[in-house]
């Protein structure tokens, strides 16, 4: 079953623009994480948030967390074409921090 | 270099062949598991490994077998497949067995066809 879902499903945005993924859940969570995925390669972990952080920062990279909206968003801020890629975030539910659970991904475009 | 390796990277079989994809971390990692990747569907995990000899089901395990006899080695067995098995298939670990507290480093990924 499908824990997390992303928005938009694909975004085409100019070199130096920001970049802004969405990400819902349907159960209580204890952390949230985000993956890039270049085409057809394996995941790449950016960051974790767990839920009693609101945001967290890495790099270009800025997450928050909603428990309260059960939402996520990964900004990446001035974009380069190298950023391109799939993005997906993955949750675990409370009761079953064994199964790690992704949505469907976001596919980014960075136009050069 | 600490990785997750797979074998094969492709593969095509007939309906039916057993096979079997083997993983390896070197990381002496805790968890091991295996997801599937489809179109639109994201990534779908098939089972996973808290330990050695400790295997439970993730959200798509029909079909699969998996066996955990070495902490490093984590191999995905297809008894009979069919060609709704057609995917490209991932194997990833993390230190720790919280999944989801956890990094996941994952392996190139293996795209099987079954024809």
């Amino acid at each position: 079953s499908q824990q997390g879902e992303e928005d938009p499903q694909a975004l085409s945005i100019q070199e130096g623009e920001n970049a802004t993924m969405n990400c819902s859940y349907k159960t209580s969570i204890n952390n949230l994480q985000w993956y890039r995925q270049n085409s057809g390669r394996g995941l790449v972990h950016l960051i974790l948030i767990r839920s009693n952080e609101r945001e967290k920062h890495s790099g270009r990279l800025r997450v928050t967390l909603d428990t309260s909206k059960k939402s996520s968003s990964l900004l990446i801020t001035a974009s380069r074409a190298a950023d391109t890629a799939s993005y997906f975030c993955a949750t675990s539910r409370m009761d079953s921090s064994y199964k790690l659970i992704f949505g469907s991904g976001t596919r980014l475009l960075v136009r050069p | 270099e600490a990785q997750v390796t797979q074998n094969p990277r492709y593969l095509i079989t007939v309906t039916g062949k057993k096979l079997t994809v083997t993983c390896s971390q070197n990381m002496n990692h805790e968890y091991m598991s295996w997801y599937r990747q489809d179109p639109g569907l994201g990534l779908r995990q098939i089972y996973y490994s808290m330990n050695v000899e400790v295997t439970d089901k993730g959200d798509v395990p029909e079909g699969y077998k998996v066996s955990r006899k070495e902490k490093r080695n984590f191999p995905l067995i297809l008894e009979s497949p069919s060609p709704n098995q057609t995917s490209l298939y991932f194997c990833a670990s993390s230190a720790w067995r919280m999944a989801g507290a956890d990094t996941q480093y994952f392996g190139p990924g293996t795209r099987l066809t079954v024809l």
